[in-house]
């Protein structure tokens, strides 16, 4: 089952605009990260947020984790045809062994 | 380009056979992870492999097998394939003590 529910499950913006997507998960973790797939291919790991952070920056991503709302935000500033894609969320469960459990994902598209 | 390799990329296969999906890890990674990932959906957890042992599986049959080599290089078999493992399939490499993992661009299999 998965763990993390991103919402919206797509979202549509003009280039240029910023785009936030959110991520809910259900147990205590040692972090939660961010990670972009395009078009059905491999994921490419975004950014990392440990249980302890609040917030953090990564370029034109902002990332901010709430643990007493387990919950979490990808901000993307500035955006760009190229970050068309589809955007996961995975939490690295405390008692989970290193696996990553991961959400349904936010699909989004960039128009020029 | 994360240095994972996938093959095949795409398999054809008809229900009740038998495939062997392969992944070669980034150079200097101990641990594989597996995950199946149908399509709209995120990755599903199957199992990783760490130093050749299995370090953690997720809620698949036993039909899902795995090993990995010596040289850290990965297989899936599944074994009586079925309709529902039409999916792609991604590996991904890691070292144990870190917690950001690596995709291969991923092995889209069609069971017919």
């Amino acid at each position: 089952s998965q763990q993390g529910e991103e919402d919206p499950q797509a979202l549509s913006i003009q280039e240029g605009e910023n785009a936030t997507m959110n991520c809910s998960y259900k147990t205590s973790i040692n972090n939660l990260q961010w990670y972009r797939q395009n078009s059905g291919r491999g994921l490419v790991h975004l950014i990392l947020i440990r249980s302890n952070e609040r917030e953090k920056h990564s370029g034109r991503l902002r990332v901010t984790l709430d643990t007493s709302k387990k919950s979490s935000s990808l901000l993307i500033t500035a955006s760009r045809a190229a970050d068309t894609a589809s955007y996961f969320c995975a939490t690295d469960a405390m008692d989970s062994n290193y696996q990553l459990i991961w959400g349904a994902g936010t699909k989004l598209i960039i128009k020029p | 380009e994360t240095g994972v390799t996938q093959s095949p990329t795409h398999l054809i296969k008809t229900r009740g056979q038998q495939v062997t999906l392969r992944c070669s890890s980034q150079s200097g990674h101990n641990t594989v992870s597996w995950y199946q990932q149908a399509l709209g959906q995120g990755p599903q957890f199957i199992f990783q492999y760490y130093r050749e042992e299995e370090n953690g599986r997720g809620n698949f049959p036993p039909r899902f097998s795995g090993l990995q080599f010596p040289n850290y290089s990965s297989e899936l078999n599944v074994n009586a394939l079925e309709l529902d493992d039409s999916a792609l399939y991604l590996c991904a490499s890691s070292d144990l003590r870190e917690e950001t993992q690596y995709f291969g661009p991923g092995t889209r299999l069609l069971v017919l």
